[in-house]
């Protein structure tokens, strides 16, 4: 079965600290992949996602994710975090052939501190 | 404009009674889905459904019933609630398998 698994379950940084969130699937066919963000008390918000091309992608907020086929990751990044950057992380990743059945990691809960 | 809205936002009830989550849309997506957060924040899929056919089923109890009454509404029944139903239950919709759009989900707390 495929899994997900994102390496951190909490991070807890300061602002201006750069960040870095691991995530590794388990499929070895295609997917598609994804990083969403849950600001506390709110709904999932994608940040990036990856479907093919250029294995580097830029999403919203600063934040940017390398595809790394031959390692099975997806890592997130962010060079300088602010403090409305707290929230939890969500990795996720749907097998092209599985109708959008979107598999999530445990997330990972990072705190900025001022 | 509201893209996924879910209702009510938070649902407070008794064990074994009924109650039901309802989901709309207004992005024309085809495929709908149930997500259940538990609270350590884990997510799983519960239902899928493209054009109000059932695509995914992910061996979720029978209490569980999901109903789409047309695409742009999918509807969360639960019977018989237990005190482990209590989550936070997210609706999504996404046109096929491209990009899936979250709802602001719906507390259930089972008392």
């Amino acid at each position: 079965a495929q899994s997900v698994s994102q390496h951190n379950h909490h991070v807890i940084l300061s602002e201006a600290a750069s960040l870095e969130l691991g995530c590794n699937y388990s499929y070895g066919g295609t997917v598609n992949l994804f990083w969403y963000v849950q600001y506390p008390g709110q709904h999932l918000q994608l940040l990036l996602k990856y479907f093919s091309g250029d294995p580097l992608v830029k999403g919203i907020k600063g934040f940017e994710a390398e595809f790394i086929k031959s390692k099975f990751s997806f890592n997130l990044r962010k060079p300088s975090v602010q403090w409305s950057d707290t929230a939890e992380y969500f990795c996720a990743v749907i097998r092209t052939d599985s109708w959008g059945k979107l598999q999530f990691g445990a997330g990972t809960q990072v705190v900025v501190t001022p | 404009d509201t893209a996924v809205s879910q209702t009510p936002k938070y649902l407070v009830t008794q064990m074994g009674n009924d109650k039901s989550i309802k989901c709309e849309q207004n992005l024309g997506h085809d495929t709908m889905y149930w997500y259940k957060q538990d609270s350590k924040k884990f997510l799983k899929i519960m239902f899928s459904y493209n054009n109000k056919e059932l695509i995914i089923n992910e061996t979720v109890p029978n209490r569980f019933s999901p109903k789409s009454p047309d695409k742009a509404h999918l509807n969360l029944h639960i019977n018989s609630l237990e005190l482990g139903d209590s989550a936070v239950y997210f609706c999504a919709s996404s046109p096929n398998t491209d990009t899936q759009y979250f709802g602001p989900g719906t507390r259930l707390t089972v008392l």
